[in-house]
């Protein structure tokens, strides 16, 4: 069993709706846990993190953790074409862990 | 501008030759760490290291070595290429205390012939 598990999709949304994207994990050690956005043909960056259970809020992001059921997701509002790209969980204890990646298309 | 630089974007190479991906940051950073990553299987983390001549095996360290003679730079080895061993080969670093943002480079393409 993978330590991480992230559906790939692909999923593909109209302008202006909602992106909800999740992970899974096993690894009860991880505190820290991270969305990255990766663009077609470039590095993953980091969009946001979160310690330990909770809700995060950046603009028109919002991460949750919910460590009890080993569960975190990522809310994207209003979203835009700019916003296509693939997003990757990670999770934190020594090292890092990431997911498979989601491949969001935001449809003008 | 803070970076994470890897020496090729493209490489091909032949089977059974052995291969060396470079990669340099300029942040100070304790923690580097290379990962490939292929599709449907996300980022899977093949060693890291967190000192200059310290190194752990991640997920799927066989066929490869690495090593970490200086702080700033961190080489993948490929000791004899297979071809599945063709994926995208992507470098991280990131401070020691939390590991909360990674830097990447821009990848590395290797396709094995």
């Amino acid at each position: 069993q993978k330590e991480v598990e992230q559906d790939p999709g692909p999923l593909s949304v109209p302008e202006g709706a909602i992106v909800s994207l999740n992970c899974t994990y096993s690894n009860s050690a991880f505190q820290y846990f991270m969305w990255y956005r990766q663009y077609s043909r470039k590095g993953p960056e980091l969009l946001m993190y979160t310690y330990s259970s909770g809700n995060k809020e950046d603009g028109r992001f919002t991460a949750q953790v919910d460590k009890s059921s080993k569960y975190i997701s990522l809310f994207i509002r209003d979203s835009q074409p700019s916003d296509s790209a693939t997003y990757l969980c990670a999770m934190s204890d020594y090292k890092l862990s990431f997911g498979a990646g989601t491949t969001v298309t935001v449809r003008a | 501008d803070v970076k994470v630089t890897q020496s090729s974007r493209y490489l091909v190479k032949r089977t059974g030759e052995k291969v060396f991906l470079e990669c340099v940051q300029d942040m100070d950073h304790e923690n580097m760490f290379w990962y490939r990553q292929d599709p449907g299987l996300g980022l899977r983390l093949i060693y890291f290291s967190y000192d200059v001549k310290m190194k752990e095996k991640g997920d799927i360290p066989e066929g490869y070595s690495v090593s970490r003679e200086k702080k700033e730079r961190f080489s993948l080895i490929l000791e004899s290429a297979s071809t599945n061993q063709t994926s995208m080969y992507l470098c991280a670093s990131s401070d020691r205390g939390t590991n909360t943002e990674a830097f990447f480079g821009q990848g590395t393409r290797l396709t094995v012939v």
